[in-house]
C-alpha cells in the first residue's frame, strides 16, 4: 500500500529558527512529490519535486528530493509567525493521491 | 475569478440523516477530489472522479456516495451509515488528475447534533 510518512508531527520554534520538515515515501509510480501548506482552511501549494537533488525555493522556503533515499526535506529559514501551519506532502504518480499526516509548525514571538 | 467553491461552510447532520457537501469548479478541470481531515491524521481520500460519470473509490469511502453528471460540479453525500462523520471536509481538483497539484475548496465542518 502506497504511504507517505512526515516527521515530527509536531514543531515549537522561536521567530527567527530554522526548521526542517521531512517526507518519506513508499510508492511505486512515483512522478513527483508535492508540499502544501495549510493555514487554515485550504491547503495551497507550496513545491512540485520530480528530479533528485534539484532544489526549489521560494523566499525562505526550499526544498529538495532525494529519490534514493525515497524522501524530501522541506526547509524554513528565519521562521516566522506566519508560518505557524500544517505542511502537507504528498506524492503525485497515480490518480489516488496519498498525503501524510502533516506536521504542525507553531512559530512562537 | 476561477477556482473551487465549496457550500455550506458549516453543516450539521441529526442521526440518521443524509447531507450533501457541495463542490463545484470553474477551473475546466477534468479531475476532481473529496479529503477527509481528522485532527493528526492529514487528509484522507474519500472519493475521486477524473472524467464525467464515472468515479473510483478512495481509501475511506464506506458511508459516502457522489456523482459526477457534470465536469464542474462533484457533490458528496454523507450517509446514514457513516458513523462518525464529524470532520472537515476538502474538495479538490486537478487538471487531468495524475500527479499534478491540487487546487483545493475552502472546506465544510461537518458536525453531528
Amino acid at each position: 500500500e502506497d504511504k507517505v510518512v512526515q516527521s515530527p508531527l509536531s514543531l515549537v520554534v522561536h521567530e527567527g529558527d530554522t526548521v526542517t520538515l521531512n517526507c518519506s515515501y513508499e510508492v511505486t509510480n512515483f512522478r513527483s512529490l508535492l508540499w502544501y501548506k495549510q493555514e487554515k482552511k485550504a491547503p495551497t501549494f507550496l513545491f512540485m519535486l520530480t528530479s533528485s537533488g534539484i532544489e526549489k525555493k521560494s523566499g525562505r522556503l526550499s526544498s529538495i528530493l532525494d529519490k534514493k533515499e525515497l524522501s524530501s526535506i522541506l526547509n524554513i529559514t528565519a521562521t516566522q509567525t506566519g508560518d505557524s501551519a500544517i505542511y502537507l506532502c504528498t506524492r503525485g504518480g497515480s490518480e489516488k493521491l496519498v498525503f501524510g499526516k502533516g506536521t504542525k509548525l507553531t512559530v512562537n514571538p | 475569478d476561477g477556482g473551487i467553491t465549496q457550500s455550506p461552510k458549516y453543516l450539521f447532520r441529526k442521526e440518521g440523516q443524509n447531507v450533501t457537501l457541495s463542490c463545484e469548479q470553474n477551473l475546466n478541470h477534468d479531475a476532481m477530489y473529496w479529503y477527509r481531515q481528522d485532527p493528526g491524521q492529514g487528509l484522507r481520500l474519500i472519493y475521486y472522479s477524473q472524467i464525467v460519470n464515472d468515479f473510483q473509490k478512495g481509501d475511506i469511502a464506506e458511508g459516502y456516495s457522489v456523482s459526477r453528471e457534470k465536469k464542474e460540479s462533484f457533490p458528496l453525500t454523507v450517509t446514514s451509515a457513516q458513523k462518525n462523520p464529524t470532520a472537515f471536509y476538502l474538495c479538490a481538483s486537478s487538471i487531468t488528475g495524475i500527479g499534478e497539484k491540487l487546487f483545493f475548496g475552502s472546506g465544510t465542518q461537518l458536525s453531528v447534533l
